[in-house]
């Protein structure tokens, strides 16, 4: 099946500081990634989707501002958590949807990414 | 608020025993797909449903999806510790950002 990765698995970082995560579709083009980030024992909550070559659109409450999205090929999406607080450490995973008629619509997740702020 | 409901949300049993988890919503949707998450890994896709009244079986698990596409449920048969995880329902609507919607999340452990 197709696979999506994601790097860092995890990462720690220092209060006030930007943190960047990467979402790779490895073996299909995805025209679009979806962001979600998950507390502890809770849910996937969407951030933000993002099409390749175009902004992103973010969900209601989420600061675009804080998480910058980019999506510069149809292989890659970063996110960037800047100034970073305690209160954003959670648990990040992308998905990508194919463009591949063997992919079709199909949503992919990564493995996701842990961030801890200190 | 939870767009989609899922209810338990924990379940603990015994090894051998049957178990269903619900997933409900008041909207539409194309299609519905059920995952199950490790700690600290992705969701994994067990299925995909895309047909009102579809039921589909995936060994010891029968995922059906309601008839006006609301709702889905997933029961798991002799249940053995391995099925242990977050069971979380999505789902796909037609129009808009065609981004999953997650449930709620049912959090199953099975005791051995």
């Amino acid at each position: 099946g197709a696979v999506v990765s994601q790097h860092p698995s995890w990462v720690i970082c220092k209060s006030g500081t930007s943190v960047k995560i990467e979402c790779r579709s490895l073996d299909f083009q995805a025209t679009t990634m979806f962001w979600y980030r998950q507390f502890p024992k809770q849910s996937l909550m969407l951030m933000a989707t993002s099409n390749e070559g175009s902004k992103a659109t973010y969900e209601q409450g989420v600061e675009k501002d804080k998480f910058l999205i980019n999506h510069a090929s149809l292989t890659l999406s970063t996110l960037t958590v800047t100034s970073a607080h305690p209160e954003d450490s959670s648990f990040y995973i992308c998905s990508a949807r194919g463009l591949q008629q063997g992919a079709g619509n199909t949503i992919y997740f990564g493995e996701g990414s842990w961030l801890t702020v200190v | 608020t939870q767009l989609l409901e899922q209810s338990p949300q924990f379940l603990s049993i015994q090894e051998g025993e049957n178990l269903t988890v619900y997933c409900n919503s008041s909207s539409v949707f194309s299609s519905l797909q059920w995952y199950r998450q490790e700690p600290g890994e992705g969701p994994v896709l067990l299925v995909t449903v895309v047909t009102g009244g579809e039921v589909k079986k995936l060994k010891r698990l029968t995922f059906q999806f309601g008839d006006a596409r609301k709702d889905s449920s997933l029961h798991i048969t002799a249940a053995q510790p391995g099925d242990t995880g977050l069971y979380l329902c999505a789902g796909l609507k037609d129009t808009g950002r065609r981004a999953l919607t997650f449930g709620s999340g049912t959090r199953l452990q099975v005791q051995p």
